[in-house]
């Protein structure tokens, strides 16, 4: 079946710090992959998305490559804000599932000053 | 700021109360769906509409229902409800039709719903 795994949180880091939240996947055929970010009190955002292998998704600093020989899509920044502190949902997206997206458990980010 | 508006932000109803949770977007999308996210958990899939039509349910309870009057609105009732259906409702909507997958899904705020 298509599943998503993420590494577990919280992850605790200083300012500046440089950031990796790990993601794998499970997938039959060619999914597309997304990062979302959702800040306390608030409904989901797009962070970034990649659609084929080898694609780099990017945005405010944030990276993802698609990888499909590890079948991963690591999300990285290297240097993360307090403003950076939230919950990271990394997601798949598979053809012909009705865009219905498969969510990761989610990874709790804290960044202390 | 989201381009997914949903009201009200919180609502507190008791189980034999019969309530109604709204949706607008006027990005000229084509699919618009409803999570449910219960705390420190990721969204789940309630519903799928494509082109104003109920594409997906996810064998949700009776007791939830959702209505899409036109393209750009996106209700569900809610009827009976119990304690455990306390959570955060998230709608969301994606440019394509779902048959035409891999759009971007892009979500409201949500609306915070307690069940006493």
């Amino acid at each position: 079946g298509n599943s998503v795994t993420q590494m577990e949180g919280p992850v605790t880091l200083s300012e500046e710090a440089f950031l990796t939240i790990n993601c794998t996947y499970t997938a039959t055929g060619y999914p597309s992959l997304f990062w979302y970010v959702q800040y306390p009190g608030e409904g989901l955002q797009l962070l970034l998305k990649a659609t084929k292998a080898d694609d780099k998704g990017s945005n405010k600093g944030f990276e993802a490559t698609y990888r499909k020989e590890t079948t991963s899509f690591h999300l990285e920044k290297g240097s993360v804000q307090v403003s950076d502190s939230a919950v990271y949902f990394c997601a798949l997206m598979f053809s012909g599932g009705y865009n219905k997206l498969i969510f990761g458990a989610g990874t709790r980010l804290a960044v202390h000053p | 700021d989201t381009e997914v508006t949903q009201t009200p932000k919180h609502l507190v109803m008791g189980m034999t109360n019969k309530k109604s949770l709204k949706c607008e977007q006027h990005m000229g999308h084509r699919a618009m769906y409803w999570y449910k996210q219960k705390a420190k958990k990721p969204p789940e899939l309630m519903f799928v509409y494509s082109y104003e039509k109920l594409s997906i349910n996810e064998s949700v309870p009776s007791r939830f229902s959702p209505e899409c009057p036109n393209s750009s609105l996106l209700n569900l009732h809610l009827h009976a409800l119990q304690p455990e259906d306390s959570a955060l409702y998230l709608c969301a909507s994606s440019q394509d039709g779902v048959r035409r997958s891999h759009s971007p899904l892009h979500f409201g705020n949500g609306t915070r719903l307690t069940v006493t």
